[in-house]
């Protein structure tokens, strides 16, 4: 079956603009969570949401932020883009098994300017 | 969720058993021990998890001591395309309200020669 897509791949952006990333989960998974990769932090959660809901979220600003459809695709969304917020964004989407394991997309690599 | 202490790096010859240690001094009781891995500009991919008892899958095996504070996954024949930095992450399992966080350490750079 098909894996977690996100779209864009790559994309780059100025300071000041916004972005807005996509997610496509694994079908029938119905949770979808966020995840930043940089260099000098690592993999850092952002966000979770799960029927449509954000049911966690991590330690970053307000200028972060996500939803998710009635279909369980998700977008996250960074405004006000700072030079700081280049990084790999990773979605991974979550069935409900006991195994309770995470299946990650390739990332969408931003690139602030 | 726990935390763990890994290596930051090893290496390992292509074809031998490679061990990457976790140290998870703090875990408790309903939390379990999983293994990701990620390969240079990819996402993270799962590898195995387990409670206590040993586990296996086709990609690894996992040894938990018995005091459940450290953990060893094996990797039994090595290739160059496990060369990956590889993250050990205790957490609860099911039925907690946090199926899609994850804590990622810094993780070992584990480098597979020919």
């Amino acid at each position: 079956k098909a894996g977690v897509t996100q779209t864009p791949r790559y994309l780059i952006k100025t300071r000041g603009q916004q972005v807005t990333l996509s997610c496509s989960p694994i079908s029938g998974h119905r949770s979808v969570s966020w995840y930043q990769q940089t260099p000098g932090q690592g993999l850092q959660f952002l966000f979770e949401y799960f029927s449509e809901t954000q049911r966690n979220k991590g330690n970053f600003p307000g200028r972060f932020s996500g939803r998710q459809f009635s279909n369980s695709r998700s977008e996250m969304n960074v405004s006000t883009l700072e030079l700081g917020d280049s990084a790999l964004y990773l979605c991974a989407s979550s069935g409900h098994s006991g195994a309770n394991v995470l299946t990650f997309g390739a990332g969408s690599r931003l690139t602030v300017l | 969720d726990a935390k763990t202490t890994q290596p930051p790096s090893m290496d390992c010859a292509e074809g031998r058993a490679a061990n990457l240690p976790c140290n998870h001094s703090t875990i408790s009781g309903n939390e379990y021990v999983y293994w990701y891995r990620q390969i240079h500009s990819q996402g993270p991919q799962y590898i195995i998890h387990g409670l206590k008892n040993n586990e296996t899958n086709e990609m690894a095996s996992l040894i938990i001591t018995e005091d459940r504070k450290s953990s060893t996954l094996i990797l039994p024949h090595a290739t160059l395309r496990d060369t990956a930095v590889y993250y050990c992450i205790v957490r609860i399992n099911a039925g907690g309200t946090s199926y899609g966080k994850l804590t990622f350490g810094q993780g070992t750079i584990l480098t597979v020669h020919p």
